[in-house]
């Protein structure tokens, strides 16, 4: 039973174009994250929801914009895609409502920009 | 802001070496601490954690303790083994909505 899971796996695409990215927990969490790893492994969060509403935006570019149509879901939606937005892009969840602090994470998705 | 050190890598040992693997951390208040290790090619996995001052979180032979005094956790195994090559980060969190502070990982690559 996979927890968190992403598709797809590997997106190779070129510059300008849009593409997005799904994300999916069954561990039946209250929040979700979305993480960039760029080509220095260096991870950095860039959006969390908590049951479905946007809690937290690092000063991440308007192309991209996440979706949360309910409190499994979160998928990330990139517009006119650059070449530094090569990365792996990890999703995470965890049940903040409790206290229990663990984000559990998906197996990423490597995008390149051609 | 909240900040995670780790130790440059790699670490490079031998099989059967112990490891250590330097974090230290600033942060307000009383954050949770992580260490995620991340095998080639894949995602993150939780190995250990710790929620307060000397606990001691542990699993698969790797251990670390919660050192407010010094701000540090430390990963440690006593016999490391091929399987254990890979990217190891310390993190934080310390908010209500526990977004993670990554350290920038260490890599560890063990040879026979």
């Amino acid at each position: 039973d996979t927890a968190v899971s992403q598709t797809p796996k590997y997106l190779v695409t070129q510059m300008g174009n849009d593409k997005s990215i799904k994300c999916e927990q069954n561990l039946g969490h209250d929040t979700m994250y979305w993480y960039k790893q760029d080509s220095k492994k260096f991870l950095k969060i860039m959006f969390s929801y908590n049951n479905k509403e946007l809690i937290i935006n690092e000063t991440v570019p308007n192309r991209f914009s996440p979706k949360s149509p309910d409190k499994a879901h979160l998928n990330l939606h990139i517009n006119s895609l650059e070449l530094g937005d090569s990365a792996v892009y990890f999703c995470a969840s965890s049940q903040v409502a409790g206290g229990e602090y663990t984000q559990y994470f998906g197996p990423g998705t490597r995008l390149t920009v051609l | 802001g909240d900040s995670v050190t780790q130790m440059e890598g790699p670490v490079t040992l031998s099989e059967e070496a112990f490891l250590t693997i330097n974090c230290t951390y600033t942060a307000t208040g009383y954050p949770s601490l992580f260490w995620y290790v991340q095998y080639p090619g894949e995602g993150l996995q939780l190995l250990l954690k710790a929620t307060k001052a000397d606990d001691k979180g542990s699993n698969k032979g790797f251990e670390a303790t919660y050192r407010k005094e010094t701000t540090s956790f430390h990963l440690e195994k006593g016999s490391v083994q091929v399987s254990d090559s890979a990217v190891y980060f310390c993190a934080l969190t310390n908010s209500g909505y526990s977004t993670l502070t990554f350290g920038k990982g260490t890599m560890l690559l063990v040879s026979p």
